[in-house]
C-alpha cells in the first residue's frame, strides 16, 4: 500500500491552522496513524486508528478520515509544532508516507 | 515508564552482517496487543519499517527485505535482536526500535546511526 502525503511542504505562521493530507492506494478502514518528527529526534506518535490521540498529545491535534483519505489537523500552530509529519498504515504490512514538512512562514 | 535502547556497531563494511540489539523496559512483550518493531531512516529520507515481533511470537518482515532480516528475542534480558545480512552502502541509516501497540510505534528508542562503508 502506497501512502501519498500532501503537500510536501507547507509554510504557515504560529496560530494558523494546518491541514495535512494522507491518501492511500487502497482502503485502510481506519488503520492509520500520524507521527511528528523534529530534527535530530525520533518520531512521536500523535494519532492512531485515524482519530485517537496518543497519550499526552495536546487537543489541538486531531485526525479524521477513513478508507483512502485521511487528514491531520493542527488547530492553532504552536512554535514547537513546526516539524515533519508522517502517516503510517497497518492494513497491508506497515508503510509510511513520504512526509509533510510544516515550516515557519 | 517505557524505554528502549538500541545498541550495535556504528560502522559495518559492505557484505557484512549487521546485528542490532534493542533492550527495553517498562512493558512485557507477552502482553496482548504489544510488540517490538524496527524502523530505519536513511539520511534526509522517509521512514521504513523493517520488522516486527508481536506478543504471540509472530514475526513479520518487510517484503522487500525479508530474505536479509531475522528477529530473535531473549526474554530473560528483555531484548529483541535484528540481524541484517549483506549490508550495502544504501543501508546507511538511523535504525530505531519501537514499542508497538497494534502495529503502531507508540514509544521509540533514540536511534542508532549505522554507516556502511569500506
Amino acid at each position: 500500500i502506497v501512502l501519498t502525503q500532501s503537500p510536501a511542504t507547507v509554510s504557515l505562521s504560529p496560530g494558523e491552522r494546518a491541514t495535512l493530507s494522507c491518501r492511500a492506494s487502497q482502503s485502510l478502514s481506519s488503520y492509520l496513524a500520524w507521527y511528528q518528527q523534529k530534527p535530530g529526534q525520533a518520531p512521536r506518535l500523535l494519532i492512531y486508528d485515524a482519530s485517537n490521540r496518543a497519550t499526552g498529545i495536546p487537543a489541538r491535534f486531531s485526525g479524521s478520515g477513513s478508507g483512502t483519505d485521511f487528514t491531520l489537523t493542527i488547530s492553532s500552530l504552536e512554535p514547537e509544532d513546526f516539524a515533519v509529519y508522517y502517516c503510517q498504515q497497518r492494513t497491508n504490512w506497515l508503510t509510511f508516507g513520504g512526509g509533510t514538512k510544516v515550516q515557519i512562514k | 515508564q517505557i524505554t528502549l535502547t538500541e545498541s550495535g556497531p556504528t560502522v559495518v563494511k559492505p557484505t557484512q552482517t549487521l546485528t542490532l540489539t534493542c533492550t527495553f523496559s517498562g512493558f512485557s512483550l507477552s502482553t496482548s496487543g504489544l510488540g517490538v518493531g524496527w524502523i530505519r531512516q536513511s539520511p534526509g529520507k522517509a521512514l521504513e519499517w523493517l520488522a516486527i515481533i508481536y506478543w504471540d511470537g509472530d514475526k513479520r518482515y518487510s517484503p522487500s527485505l525479508t530474505s536479509r532480516l531475522t528477529l530473535t528475542t531473549d526474554s530473560s534480558k528483555n531484548q529483541v535482536v535484528l540481524t541484517m545480512t549483506s549490508m550495502d552502502p544504501v543501508d546507511t541509516a538511523t535504525y530505531y526500535c519501537a514499542h508497538t501497540y497494534y502495529s503502531y510505534a507508540a514509544v521509540w528508542g533514540q536511534g542508532t546511526l549505522v554507516t556502511v562503508s569500506s
